[in-house]
C-alpha cells in the first residue's frame, strides 16, 4: 500500500527552537511538494523538488525555513528558529509530474 | 489576483441534489487540473483529474474544463451527507511542475 509518510504527526515546541519535519515520498515519484495549511491562508506551496533538485522555494521565509532532499526516500523541512506564527499543518505530497500529487497525513505544528 | 480562485462557501445542498463547485485560474500555461476532497482534520485526497477541454465523468463526479475561459468545475450528482467536506481545486503548470491550490469550497449536504 504505497503512501506518503510524514513524521512527526504532532509537534509542540517553544518559540526559538528548531523544528525538523520529515517525509518519505512514494517510491518512484519524481516530484515532492511541501505545503503549509492554515485557516486564513489555505494550502500554501512552500517548496518543491523534481528528481531531488529544488525547483522553487519562493513560498518559504528564507531566513528561517529550509527544505532539502538528501536522497530519494527522504525530504526534510526545517524551521530555525520557530515562531508562533509558524503554527500550522505542514503537508508533504509526492507525484509524477504532470500527474497528481498524493498527500501524507501532515505534521501539526504548534509553537508556543 | 490569486492564481487559483474558489468561492469559500459554505455551499449548502439537500441530500440527493447536484452540487456544483467552481474554480478559475490565472495562468494560461496550466495544463493539468485536479479536484481534491479534504475532510476536517484529514489530508487532501485526489478525487478527479482532467487534462482536456470538456467533461470527464467518474461515478457521481463530473469534472468540466474550459481552457479558453480558464475555468474548471466539479459536479457531484446525488449528493450524500458523506460528501460534506472542503473541495480543493488544484492547477499544475506542466512546464514548471508547480501545483497550486485554491482556498477550497466547503460543501454541506443536508439530510
Amino acid at each position: 500500500d504505497a503512501r506518503v509518510t510524514q513524521t512527526p504527526r504532532h509537534k509542540v515546541t517553544e518559540m526559538g527552537q528548531e523544528v525538523t519535519m520529515r517525509c518519505q515520498p512514494i517510491l518512484g515519484h519524481n516530484t515532492v511538494f511541501w505545503y503549509r495549511q492554515t485557516m486564513m491562508q489555505g494550502l500554501e506551496l512552500l517548496a518543491y523538488f523534481r528528481n531531488r533538485a529544488p525547483l522553487d522555494d519562493s513560498g518559504m521565509p528564507k531566513d528561517r525555513f529550509s527544505a532539502e532532499m538528501p536522497d530519494a526516500t527522504l525530504a526534510t523541512l526545517k524551521i530555525q528558529p520557530s515562531e508562533p506564527r509558524d503554527s500550522a499543518v505542514y503537508f508533504c505530497a509526492s507525484g509524477l509530474v504532470p500527474k497528481a500529487a498524493f498527500f501524507g497525513q501532515g505534521t501539526r505544528l504548534t509553537v508556543v | 489576483q490569486k492564481e487559483v480562485e474558489q468561492n469559500s462557501g459554505p455551499l449548502s445542498v439537500p441530500e440527493g441534489a447536484i452540487a456544483s463547485l467552481n474554480c478559475t485560474y490565472s495562468d494560461r500555461g496550466s495544463q493539468s487540473f485536479f479536484w481534491y476532497r479534504q475532510y476536517s482534520g484529514k489530508s487532501p485526497e485526489l478525487i478527479m483529474f482532467i487534462y482536456s477541454n470538456g467533461d470527464k465523468e467518474d461515478g457521481r463526479f463530473t469534472a468540466q474544463l474550459n481552457k479558453a475561459s480558464q475555468y474548471v468545475s466539479l459536479l457531484i450528482r446525488d449528493s450524500q451527507p458523506s460528501d460534506s467536506a472542503t473541495y480543493l481545486c488544484a492547477v499544475n503548470d506542466d512546464n514548471t511542475g508547480k501545483l497550486i491550490f485554491g482556498q477550497g469550497t466547503t460543501l454541506q449536504v443536508k439530510p
